[in-house]
């Protein structure tokens, strides 16, 4: 149980263009995702903070007309890079609270595999 | 505020040797501390965690114990393996107004083991 899915798993564009992200709970719902980027050899950097049916909290220095997420149902939450840049390119990963019972007992993030964006 | 440190890597061991990974923490409040593995390409997954001072988190010969008074969380195995290399990180949950349980991460520690 508690698998989080991530499409694609790889993506190369080209500067410009705007690239979607998906990432789906597929066995349990999710109230809440999150969005990290990750850079080579260093941690993860929370972006924001998705939640569903409301409106993200993007972390400081983020630029949420850059980044658009949209948590439309319990199951997935989409990451847009609108007018990605080559300084985009990164390897970004997205985690889901199962959040069934409620409260911090349940407090657990349980990560996707990885979306790695190339933006030539 | 909230921060997790780690020993800075890589860590290179041969195979059956001692593991530890050391993590301490600052927090504001009264965090739920995590490990997560990363192997290469592959996005985290959660190893193991403890939830109060001196709970014991274990999974796959991992154990961490939560150690309220040297605000510590070490990771330790009596025994790796080659499929044991991968990167480890050490995390944080704190609850707080207005604090949706945001994981905060320590750094990352490789860790390579050779036959």
């Amino acid at each position: 149980g508690a698998v989080v899915s991530q499409h694609p798993s790889r993506v190369i564009c080209k500067s410009g263009t705007s690239v979607k992200i998906e990432c789906r709970s597929l066995d349990f719902q999710a109230t809440t995702m999150f969005w990290y980027r990750q850079f080579p050899k260093k941690s993860l950097m929370l972006m924001a903070t998705s939640n569903e049916g409301s409106k993200a909290t993007y972390e400081q220095g983020v630029e949420k007309d850059k980044f658009l997420i949209n948590h439309a149902s319990l199951t997935l939450s989409t990451l847009t890079v609108t007018s990605a840049h080559p300084e985009d390119s990164s390897f970004y990963i997205c985690s889901a609270r199962d959040w069934l019972a409620g409260g911090r007992s349940t407090d657990t993030q349980y990560f996707g595999p990885g979306t790695r964006l190339t933006v030539l | 505020g909230n921060s997790v440190t780690q020993m800075e890597g890589p860590v290179t061991l041969s195979e059956e040797a001692f593991l530890t990974i050391n993590c301490t923490y600052t927090a504001t409040g009264y965090p739920s501390l995590f490990w997560y593995v990363q192997y290469p390409g592959e996005g985290l997954q959660l190893l193991l965690k403890a939830t109060k001072a001196d709970d014991k988190g274990s999974n796959k010969g991992f154990e961490a114990t939560y150690r309220k008074e040297t605000t510590s969380f070490h990771l330790e195995k009596g025994s790796v393996q080659v499929s044991d290399s991968a990167v480890y990180f050490c995390a944080l949950s704190v609850w707080e107004s207005g604090n949706t349980g945001k994981l905060i991460f320590g750094q990352g520690t490789t860790l390579q083991v050779k036959p």
